[in-house]
């Protein structure tokens, strides 16, 4: 496809559970970066890879948290042990160059509901 | 402190006229750009328009323009002559040099009335 895509769309744990989140870049991005959006906030930064180096993890909100991106495409964002305060819509980017002005291109986000 | 402000949460206005949505930043970084995103209802953040710290010109892009006042650190988004396809959030968002991350605001939720 031509924009980054994600999947699931939507996700339903029960807390405790584990789960991943895919994120399928733009073809030959070198940047991706990985969002959590709560309701009616803006979203914020988790983590950042060039190509499969996690050059950035500064905005994962606690170990439970973890991203991989081993083949510098696909990146994973995986949470382990959901917790309620998870509930929030997980969004992906991708850009073109490691440049500082490029513009990011987002996915359609996974909305994660922890029960 | 917040890195990106936006005061507005909820914004209204008739198609065809113009709106401004403010934007105020905060950063000791000499060099970094500002970007303008909108979200529909469906979700996904749509790029408008960018402006580098040492732009002399304020970004033009199509009906969207940005009022960029460096010394006030504001980076409003005027979009003119509004369409009913242009209501959704409007976020306002920072990148620095000295970091990777994009910093963004709460958001402005814009509705154009017919």
């Amino acid at each position: 496809g031509a924009g980054v895509s994600q999947s699931p769309r939507y996700k339903v744990a029960k807390r405790g559970q584990d789960v991943a989140l895919r994120c399928d870049p733009i073809s030959g991005h070198v940047s991706l970066f990985w969002y959590q959006q709560a309701l009616g906030q803006g979203p914020e930064f988790l983590t950042y890879f060039q190509n499969e180096a996690q050059l950035d993890k500064s905005g994962l909100p606690s170990d439970r948290f973890f991203a991989e991106r081993p083949e510098g495409s696909v990146s994973t964002l995986k949470i382990q042990r959901t917790q309620q305060e998870d509930s929030a819509v997980y969004l992906c980017a991708s850009s073109s160059l490691a440049g500082f002005y490029n513009e990011q291109f987002f996915g359609p986000g996974t909305r994660l509901t922890v029960l | 402190a917040q890195k990106i402000t936006q005061t507005q949460p909820g914004m209204f206005v008739q198609e065809k006229e113009a709106v401004t949505l403010d934007c105020t930043y905060d950063t000791s970084d000499p060099s970094y750009g500002l970007f303008w995103y909108k979200q529909p209802s469906s979700g996904e953040m749509i790029f408008l328009i960018y402006q580098g710290s040492y732009d002399q010109q304020n970004a033009t892009e199509g009906r969207y323009s940005l009022n960029f006042q460096k010394a006030r650190k504001s980076a409003n988004l005027v979009i003119s002559a509004s369409q009913l396809g242009d209501s959704a959030m409007y976020f306002c968002a920072m990148r620095e040099t000295t970091g990777n991350q994009f910093y963004f605001g709460t958001g402005t939720s814009l509705t154009v009335i017919p």
